[in-house]
């Protein structure tokens, strides 16, 4: 069993739609990262969470300490969200557990 | 500047051939990783530098050797590849922060062995 893992890890949808995206992990970590990668390569980070919630525009990421759980959320969303979305959690100060990924294809 | 950059873009070497990787930051950052990603899959962890010191070595081969010359350069130095090490080459960097920080990747080197 993974120590990161998301799902769905495909998610096509209509733009408009609301989407969410879940991470849960099994393993102490110091943060939990966010990370968005489009095709070619670039990863971008869009968050760095350790408690609570934070939100950048039409993202929203939460995360639930006690349940080992993060959602990261996209309201209204865009053809140009599809990406695919990554769950990284932080083990000490500078090592990344990544999870599988979560390819979200949004349709116009 | 909030900008990592990698060269070159792309490379395709054969397996007896010596060829260097760059990265690039202008941030202050201390800290400076290198990513090794398959298709479809998420990047692998293979060296961090902290302060210009290897910190962390993931059991990478030898033929990998990772280098860091100064606070802003850090490069990968390859000999005897194998087909399998193709793959795209990621650099991140970040400020160091006990609770960790947020990392700043490179556009990545796509790195092709014959």
């Amino acid at each position: 069993k993974n120590e990161v893992e998301q799902s769905p890890q495909n998610l096509t949808a209509q733009e408009g739609e609301f989407i969410t995206i879940n991470c849960s992990y099994s393993v102490g970590i110091s943060a939990l990262h966010w990370l968005q990668q489009h095709p070619g390569g670039g990863i971008v980070s869009l968050f760095m969470l350790s408690s609570g919630k934070k939100k950048h525009g039409r993202l929203i990421a939460t995360i639930n300490i006690q349940e080992k759980h993060s959602s990261l959320h996209i309201t209204a969303s865009h053809p140009r969200d599809s990406a695919v979305y990554i769950c990284a959690v932080g083990q000490g100060a500078q090592k990344l557990v990544f999870g599988q990924g979560t390819r979200l294809t949004i349709n116009p | 500047d909030t900008e990592v950059t990698q060269t070159p873009k792309h490379l395709v070497m054969g397996m007896t051939n010596k060829k260097s990787l760059k990265c690039e930051q202008h941030m202050g950052h201390r800290a400076m990783y290198w990513y090794k990603q398959k298709a479809k899959k998420p990047p692998e962890l293979m060296f961090v530098y902290s302060y210009e010191k290897l910190s962390i070595n993931e059991s990478v081969p030898s033929r990998f050797s990772p280098e860091c010359p100064n606070s802003s350069l850090l490069n990968l130095h390859l000999h005897a590849l194998q087909p399998e090490d193709s793959a795209l080459y990621l650099c991140a960097s970040s400020q160091v922060m006990p609770g960790g920080e947020t990392q700043y990747f490179g556009p990545g080197t796509r790195l092709l062995v014959l």
